[in-house]
């Protein structure tokens, strides 16, 4: 069973261009987590997504980030006019949506932004 | 509204010493606690969790954890520290509330293991 996969593993992208983030869940889970980390930092939520559905989006920045879980493919983070304050790692975490909610890591994306 | 607090941002140790990496939380319903391992440009690792029933948990790695319902305390620790344990640990605290679960993580705790 493959673990959470994120891709690309590293994006450069100048200041105002789009990023756009990639995440395919484990099998079989349903709920799928974005979090933010910056250097020296902890991780911050971003947004938290079922099949077609935002659930919870209060870590997520109101103007040029956005998130979706399609029925079919892999979750994607957009982020659109990028600036230096993006540079950070992006990690999305899977879950099967059980009573405990268990999250399982995919191995982040780091993004710079020159 | 839950939080996680952990106290020591980072730890250096000796190789062989024991360590204790502090954890509280603060929430009024139930929880499900979590301590996670993220070694450098990777993502994170389950090392224990605890649910319910026994309140010592075993991990992988060597590592326990212990949950104190009357402290609100879930302090992770090792009896040997080894040079391969330098990472930084993440306690996580899991509630379901209006709109599904969420998972709250600490500031994470950076354990430098010194030869």
């Amino acid at each position: 069973n493959a673990g959470v996969m994120q891709n690309p593993r590293h994006l450069v992208r100048r200041r105002g261009q789009e990023a756009r983030l990639r995440c395919s869940p484990m099998k079989g889970h349903s709920h799928v987590y974005w979090y933010r980390q910056l250097p020296e930092e902890g991780l911050k939520f971003m947004v938290y997504l079922q099949k077609e559905n935002i659930i919870d989006e209060s870590g997520m920045p109101k103007e040029r980030f956005s998130a979706e879980f399609p029925k079919e493919g892999p979750s994607i983070l957009r982020i659109q006019q990028v600036v230096r304050g993006d540079s950070a790692a992006y990690f999305c975490a899977s879950s099967p949506g059980t009573y405990y909610n268990e999250q399982f890591f995919g191995p982040g994306t780091r993004l710079t932004v020159l | 509204a839950q939080s996680v607090t952990q106290l020591d941002s980072q730890v250096p140790v000796f190789e062989e010493a024991p360590v204790e990496l502090r954890c509280n939380y603060s929430s009024s319903v139930s929880v499900y606690l979590f301590w996670y391992v993220q070694y450098p440009n990777q993502g994170l690792q389950l090392l224990l969790k605890y649910l319910s029933g026994s309140t010592l948990v075993k991990g992988i790695n060597g590592f326990e954890a212990e949950f104190n319902k009357s402290q609100t305390s879930f302090h992770l620790r090792k009896p040997s520290v080894h040079i391969s344990d330098t990472a930084e640990y993440f306690c996580a605290v899991s509630v379901f509330n209006t709109g599904g679960f969420k998972t709250i993580f600490g500031a994470g705790t950076r354990l430098f293991v010194k030869a």
